[in-house]
């Protein structure tokens, strides 16, 4: 079916504001990963879901990112009290596969978020 | 620290021309490593390589794992103008049982008429 959806696909918020960047994995897929990813450089991971479950958080930066799975499928990405150095582009993968094995991710197109 | 370096940063070259862009990597549980290409868009998966496949070949690109120098290359032979792009090289990480990805800064290429 389709690929990995993200939406919006830019964002631009007044510094202090709160944001919500959602995902839509391939449907069926188990795994579902974010990135950050800063001008100029590669993407670093943030937060792994399997199904529900966030099994590893370890990549949030600060607490105020916070990702959410409730149902297993759609994502959603919020940061509280945005900050310049949030400015950067959010990617969201999936997998049909569980963590812990090899295997490919397929990417959405991402969200720029451009903090003022 | 865990880390995946890639070189040359950026590359200019015309159409027809071969090229060779690098990966090596530093990290405790090795997985696997991938290559994606990177256009104005979602990273689009080209290739994977772990212990049992260290070596893939799609039509004009082609990938190699060196497990002993903890490398990998991808080269693209008779280049286009489609194969502008930034390359990303990425290893899978396995110490956390999630299986993230560990992604280099990329290698910019541009491929000239």
């Amino acid at each position: 079916g389709a690929g990995v959806s993200q939406s919006p696909r830019y964002k631009v918020a007044k510094r202090g504001q709160d944001v919500a960047l959602r995902c839509d994995p391939i449907s069926g897929h188990v795994s579902l990963f974010w990135y950050q990813q800063a001008l100029g450089q590669g993407p670093e991971f943030l937060t792994y879901f399997q199904n529900e479950a966030q099994l590893d958080k370890s990549g949030l930066p600060s607490d105020r990112f916070f990702a959410e799975r409730p149902e297993g499928s759609v994502s959603t990405l919020k940061i509280q009290r945005t900050q310049q150095e949030d400015s950067a582009v959010y990617l969201c993968a999936s997998s049909d596969r569980r963590g812990g094995m090899a295997y490919e991710q397929y990417f959405g197109p991402g969200t720029r978020l451009t903090v003022t | 620290e865990d880390k995946v370096v890639q070189s040359p940063l950026s590359l200019v070259v015309h159409e027809g021309d071969t090229v060779t862009l690098n990966c090596s990597y530093e990290v405790t549980n090795f997985r696997s490593l991938l290559w994606y290409k990177q256009e104005k868009k979602a990273p689009t998966f080209l290739f994977m390589l772990t212990s049992s496949g260290i070596e893939k070949k799609s039509g004009r690109l082609s990938s190699i794992l060196d497990k002993k120098e903890l490398s990998s290359i991808l080269n693209i032979t008779a280049t286009q103008t489609g194969d502008s792009a930034i390359y990303l090289c990425a290893v899978g990480d396995g110490s956390s049982n999630t299986g993230k990805l560990i992604f280099g800064q990329g290698t910019t290429l541009q491929v000239k008429p």
